[in-house]
């Protein structure tokens, strides 16, 4: 069945560097988009950006200067780097299937848990 | 950016009662919206997409509705599972913009 599960540090040092690792079943990366988007505990969600199937990517304007996305698709699995941390990027981390062609979310993962602090 | 507005930011809601849940965009967004629920401590589940389709395998109590810039979310009788927060995203334009979310009580 289709499954994203992402994982990776739950805590960053503020201006260091995070990095977290989507691992998909059940579907290819080939075939499916999948995007990066956050959520501030208690608070609302934001798209952060995507890699397409065909490999290339796009970015909220708002993090683009910051974060990259890439995948290794022999493993399944679809990294996020983001440098220059800082308390406003704590948050959960989610990767989540986009429907073909649709631009919604129909699988996500279950969230990764970031916290920035020394 | 498209803006999402979502109200009311709160409700309750008694067991078998209709809800309602609204969700406004800054331009016109041609359907493209899609409601999602989500509960303490988990992920966004998809309950509709294209403003009224119903995502497979969820509940046929849950309906949406609109167009152009005005949407909605419908719950047509009130159940204790529904409990949790709703939110709206448009998928016309990138980056996709989500509302702030309905938070869901039972009364």
């Amino acid at each position: 069945q289709v499954q994203l599960k992402e994982s990776g540090p739950g805590l960053v040092q503020p201006s260091q560097t995070l990095s977290l690792t989507c691992t998909v079943s059940g579907f290819s990366l080939t075939s499916y988009n999948v995007h990066w988007v956050r959520q501030p505990t208690g608070k609302g969600l934001e798209w952060m950006g995507v890699i397409w199937t065909g490999g290339s990517t796009d970015y909220n304007s708002a993090l683009k200067s910051r974060l990259s996305i890439s995948r290794d698709t022999s493993k399944s699995q679809v990294f996020l780097k983001m440098n220059s941390l800082q308390t406003e990027d704590i948050a959960t981390y989610y990767c989540a299937r986009e429907v073909p062609g649709k631009d919604y979310f129909d699988y996500w993962g279950q969230g990764v848990m970031v916290t920035v602090s020394s | 950016d498209i803006q999402m507005t979502q109200s009311p930011a709160s409700l309750s809601a008694s067991l078998g009662e209709t809800v309602t849940i609204q969700c406004q965009a800054s331009e016109d967004i041609y359907s493209g919206l899609a409601w999602y629920q989500q509960k303490p401590g988990k992920s966004p589940q998809l309950l509709i997409y294209g403003a009224s389709s119903l995502q497979d395998g969820v509940p046929s109590r849950f309906s949406g509705s609109g167009s152009g810039t005005q949407y909605s979310l419908k719950i047509s009788s009130m159940q204790t599972e529904d409990e949790g927060v709703y939110f709206c995203q448009q998928g016309l334009k990138y980056p996709l913009t989500f509302g702030s979310g309905t938070k869901l009580e039972i009364k």
